[in-house]
């Protein structure tokens, strides 16, 4: 069974840095296509990161040179680290396995999310 | 920045048809994905590749994508597909980004 598990969302300042965790389970990390989602409060999905199996690495443009996802194999593990954290960052922040069409990756598992206050 | 766009809301009676349209530029080009999101969860795939449906999903879902509009059809909506609906697709730019819709509030009552 796929599973996804979210942590390290925290209560943190303006500028200030947090990283969280995907722990996953039922799949290989490494193989897969990882993607970080957020939600601010009563507001939509956005797309924030994603690292391809290959290792490349892409960001929104409001994350870019800010936000940093990488991976662990050894853990099956992925990681976003962010960083000079503005109060416009606050969010539940979701980790998801993505898949290629060939065209775009898209989400298709999602873990239950973890909540990132910037205040 | 490459926009998809969605109406903020629709509203059906238990047992009629609901649409929700996402429409944008770079759809003829690329695919159309949809997603469910009910209040306090994370969102769930409903529709990907523009008209296939993963396990799971009932029939009553499905899509289409024609020209610069996509389309979810829920036939026969009912209490339960209550929820926030969200199109995917990627950015029209070579960075391979992606992007969301707005969402739209599909009520079913």
């Amino acid at each position: 069974e796929v599973q996804l598990v979210e942590s390290g969302g925290a209560l943190i300042q303006p500028g200030g840095s947090l990283r969280l965790s995907c722990a996953a389970s039922g799949f290989i990390v490494r193989n897969n296509y990882m993607t970080w989602v957020r939600q601010a409060p009563g507001k939509g999905l956005e797309w924030v990161s994603v690292i391809y199996s290959g290792g490349g690495t892409y960001y929104a443009d409001s994350v870019k040179g800010r936000f940093t996802i990488s991976r662990d194999n050894s853990n099956n593990t992925v990681y976003l680290q962010m960083n000079s954290l503005r109060v416009e960052d606050t969010a539940v922040y979701y980790c998801a396995r993505g898949y290629s069409s060939g065209l775009e990756v898209y989400p298709q598992d999602w873990g239950q999310g973890t909540l990132v206050t910037v205040s | 920045s490459y926009d998809l766009t969605q109406p903020p809301s629709v509203s059906v009676s238990p047992g009629q048809t609901a649409r929700i349209t996402c429409s944008g530029d770079i759809l003829p080009k690329k695919y159309a994905y949809w997603y469910q999101q009910k209040s306090g969860q994370a969102p769930v795939l409903v529709i990907y590749e523009d008209n296939k449906r993963p396990s799971g999903i009932p029939e009553r879902f499905s899509g289409s994508n024609s020209g610069t509009m996509a389309t979810l059809t829920i036939s026969g909506a009912q209490v339960e597909d209550e929820g926030d609906y969200y199109c995917y697709s990627a950015d029209g730019s070579a960075n391979n980004r992606e992007v969301f819709g707005g969402g739209t509030k599909l009520t079913v009552l």
